[in-house]
Order: structure tokens, then C-alpha cells, then sequence
């Protein structure tokens, strides 16, 4: 399978705890995405990287979440003490490049306690 | 803030029949998409316009994308229960940031 992968697929973990999710693109895709999505609604925006540079960071990201891509390839994305907030299932997708579909990964469901 | 306004937000109808949703927006895009999600997964990307009045035909699903290019409409003929899901509609604004709608949740009941 060469598509968009995401690990973990769940997350349970109580309130004040670090939580990590891994992604890994499509290899060919220099660009990879980050989302959040609540039920009901539609994806949000997170953050975007070009190869290993970060882009852009949405204001939905608080300094508790942090992104990185070091070599270009899959990147992590880390929830610094979860609050019940952060609920939701993360969604990662990459692309080959500007204004190009994105192919998306199955998401990581969080639940915080 | 760009926002895409998705209607109806829920749709139930019975198999066989033929449904439209919707995609607005007070501003133009530079192209749009069309995806499905199912519960549990991630989305899955049906179709692109980039053209003002393009019209695309997936099968029993044809998008349109409107003159103006705010807007956009996604129509089912002969719905299926295969054809349940989530339908997001998502546009690009000429940033390099891909701004999701509300989603329409539809139900085919067999």
C-alpha cells in the first residue's frame, strides 16, 4: 500500500499527558498536511510542510502542539499536556505540490480522559 | 476568513431517488474539491474542478462548478446505499491553504 499512513490509529490517554502521532506521505509527495476534525464538521487546517520546512501554522495550533518533519519524509506531530479539547481525530495528508490534490491518511483518533 | 457553507447539513432520502448538495462561498476559488468520507477514515478525494461553468460526470455523481466560481453543486442520480457517507466539499482561495466546508452527512436507506 502506497498511500498515506497514520500511527496510531487510537489514542486513550488522560488529561495532562504528551500524546505523538507519526505520519508517514506518500514518498514522492514534498508536501504533507496536518487537520483536525471534530465530529460532525468538516477538516481544520493545522499546519503544512514543504519537505522539512513548516510553512505555516494555523492559530487552532497553541504552543502546546508542536510539528516536525526533520528529513523530509513522515513527520510527528506532539499534543503537550492534552486537555479535553484536544478530543478529536487528527487527519494527515500529503501532495505534490501547491493547489494539488491531497490524499489523506485514515487519521489518528484522540480521546482524552 | 474564507468559509464554505454546505447544504444541507443532513440528508436522509430512500435508494433510488436523486439528491443535489451545495457549496457556497462569499469568495472565489481558484479551484475546488469534492471528497467522500467514511466513518473511521480519512477523506477520499472524488474530483477537482478549476474551470468557472465545468461540469464533471463520476459515474451517477455529476459536479458543477458555478460561472462565477463560488459556488458548486454535487447531484446523485439513482442514489445508492454505497453512496453513504460524508460529502466535503473544499477549495482552494489562491493561498497555499485548502479550506474545508461544513460537510453534508448523507443517508440512503435501502
Amino acid at each position: 500500500d502506497t498511500g498515506v499512513s497514520q500511527d496510531p490509529r487510537h489514542k486513550i490517554t488522560k488529561r495532562g499527558q504528551n500524546v505523538t502521532f507519526r505520519c508517514d506521505p506518500i514518498s514522492e509527495h514534498n508536501r504533507l498536511y496536518w487537520y483536525r476534525q471534530t465530529l460532525g464538521q468538516g477538516p481544520e487546517f493545522l499546519t503544512y510542510f514543504q519537505n522539512e520546512a513548516q510553512l505555516e501554522k494555523s492559530r487552532l495550533l497553541s504552543d502546546r502542539f508542536s510539528a516536525e518533519r526533520p528529513k523530509g519524509s513522515f513527520s510527528t506531530l506532539e499534543i503537550q499536556r492534552t486537555e479535553q479539547g484536544d478530543s478529536a481525530m487528527y487527519l494527515c495528508a500529503s501532495s505534490l505540490g501547491d493547489n494539488q490534490p491531497q490524499h489523506f491518511g485514515d487519521g489518528t483518533r484522540l480521546s482524552i480522559l | 476568513t474564507q468559509l464554505l457553507e454546505q447544504s444541507p447539513q443532513f440528508l436522509s432520502i430512500q435508494e433510488g431517488e436523486n439528491l443535489t448538495v451545495y457549496c457556497n462561498s462569499s469568495s472565489v476559488f481558484s479551484s475546488l474539491q469534492w471528497y467522500r468520507q467514511e466513518p473511521g477514515e480519512g477523506p477520499v478525494l472524488l474530483v477537482t474542478v478549476v474551470t468557472g461553468g465545468e461540469v464533471k460526470k463520476l459515474k451517477r455523481l455529476t459536479f458543477q462548478f458555478g460561472d462565477a466560481r463560488k459556488d458548486s453543486s454535487l447531484h446523485i442520480t439513482a442514489a445508492q446505499p454505497g453512496d453513504t457517507g460524508l460529502y466535503l466539499c473544499a477549495g482552494w482561495f489562491g493561498n497555499e491553504k485548502l479550506t474545508f466546508g461544513t460537510g453534508t452527512r448523507l443517508t440512503i436507506i435501502p
